[in-house]
């Protein structure tokens, strides 16, 4: 069985430019999650789908981040303008419950974005 | 913020137990202890999680004290692949996980 994919794996864009995260979930999970760990910070939490709704969107920085998950499958991180202090490793997460607590996610490798 | 203390560091010879703590004293009862850890930048990993109960699968075993206001994950024969930053995270009911700083577990030959 497949896992998380995540598509790059690396991004190197110039500040004020557009750059579009793509994950895969493991087919059949609904759950879909965005962390994302920026320089010596811990990794956060950005927002949560389940099936094409977005649950949880309480860590989104500001509006210049836009995710979606169309027809709930894959979905897409979009970063417009990207600026410096968005450089970081993007991770996705998916999961196939959602019974309270008992919740196990299965990560991807994560995109490693880099604003000059 | 995260839930949870968990020393920043710990070292442990390879074959020998590692025994990784957490303090979690505001866990309420409904929310589970939940590990993963992260190998250098890869994706974290899922390792185990419990409620009350210790539990044990084919990586780690939980062990959760009877006030539930710690646990300690044990690898029971660590080996060098088992170098990694440890976290140990409380579930709120919005599934999200919280990471903390975790203990960067170093296993030495």
């Amino acid at each position: 069985e497949a896992g998380v994919t995540q598509f790059p794996s690396h991004s190197v864009i110039e500040k004020g430019q557009t750059v579009t995260l793509r994950c895969d979930p493991i087919s059949g999970h609904d759950n879909l999650y965005w962390y994302r760990r920026v320089m010596g910070k811990e990794i956060k939490f950005l927002l949560h789908f389940v099936k094409e709704s977005k649950q949880d969107e309480s860590g989104m920085p500001n509006n210049r981040f836009l995710a979606e998950r169309t027809g709930g499958t894959y979905s897409t991180l979009k970063v417009q303008p990207a600026e410096l202090e968005d450089s970081g490793v993007y991770f996705c997460a998916s999961s196939q419950e959602m019974a309270g607590g008992n919740n196990e996610q299965f990560f991807g490798p994560g995109t490693r974005l880099t604003v000059l | 913020d995260a839930k949870t203390t968990q020393p920043p560091s710990m070292d442990c010879a390879e074959g020998r137990a590692a025994n990784l703590p957490c303090n979690h004293s505001t866990i309420s009862g409904n929310e589970y202890v939940y590990w993963y850890r992260q190998i250098h930048s890869q994706g974290p990993q899922y390792i185990i999680h419990g409620l009350k109960n210790n539990e044990t699968n084919e990586m780690a075993s939980l062990i959760i004290t009877e006030d539930r206001k710690s646990s300690t994950l044990i690898l029971p024969h660590a080996t060098l692949r088992d170098t990694a930053v440890y976290y140990c995270i409380v579930l709120l009911y919005t599934d999200k996980l919280i990471f903390g700083t975790g203990t960067r577990l170093q296993v030495f030959p």
